[in-house]
């Protein structure tokens, strides 16, 4: 276990709908990062906070927005889903620097109808 | 534009015997090259870290070897067990901190 957690595990949404993921990091780290993982595919970069701040972004459009809590937990924020929005939805925790290890969650698995 | 390529697709091999997996990577200013394993459903553990200094680092029955001049990666498994069921994904780091994943390996293990 990597002591990332994230809820909840399942969702089952419709298209068009608005959906918020949890992600509590490990103890001790700053900067949390959230993937989109297509079923049989690589996870893709959707943006990173570190310290409360968006700290990256990779190529999806602002339906996909995320916050940061003062205890470094985050939220993934998604409106107005679209049928590819169904894949599994990753974050991973890490200390700042480039060469640290991010530790994953579980990760919640969203399904849009 | 950042990218990993990995080899095979997939694989299927006996228990007991060796494999070896392959990854080409684009990834610039680059950093540090790892691989994780991800069981069905479940999120990436990593295995191994390298910076660009690092030719192999091994983990238990996991060796990766990098070479930097040519961007090429290989993660080595020995003595396979069935527990090594998984996919194996190679991911490269550049200088800001992220990180580019590669499609990943599909490996079986076979009794």
């Amino acid at each position: 276990e990597t002591g990332v957690t994230q809820s909840p595990t399942h969702l089952i949404k419709t298209r068009g709908q608005q959906v918020t993921l949890r992600c509590s990091s490990q103890s001790g780290h700053n900067t949390v990062s959230w993937y989109q993982q297509a079923l049989g595919q690589g996870p893709q970069f959707i943006f990173q906070y570190y310290r409360e701040e968006e700290n990256g972004r990779g190529n999806f459009p602002p339906r996909f927005s995320g916050l940061q809590f003062p205890n470094y937990s985050s939220e993934l924020n998604v409106n107005a889903l679209e049928l590819d929005d169904s894949a599994l939805y990753l974050c991973a925790s890490s200390s700042a620097g480039s060469h640290n290890e991010q530790f994953f969650g579980p990760g919640t698995r969203l399904t849009v109808l | 534009k950042n990218q990993v390529e990995q080899s095979p697709q997939s694989l299927i091999i006996l228990e007991g015997k060796n494999c070896t997996l392959q990854c080409n990577y684009t990834v610039s200013p680059f950093s540090n090259l790892r691989w994780y394993k991800q069981d069905t459903g479940r999120g990436p553990v990593s295995l191994t870290i390298m910076t660009f200094s690092e030719n192999t680092k091994s983990n238990g029955r996991y060796t990766a070897t990098l070479d930097a001049d040519t961007k090429q990666s290989s993660l080595h498994i020995t003595a396979s067990q069935l527990s090594d069921s998984a996919s194996y994904i190679c991911v490269g780091g550049d200088s800001w901190g992220k990180l580019q994943f590669g499609a990943g390996t599909q490996v079986v293990v076979t009794p």
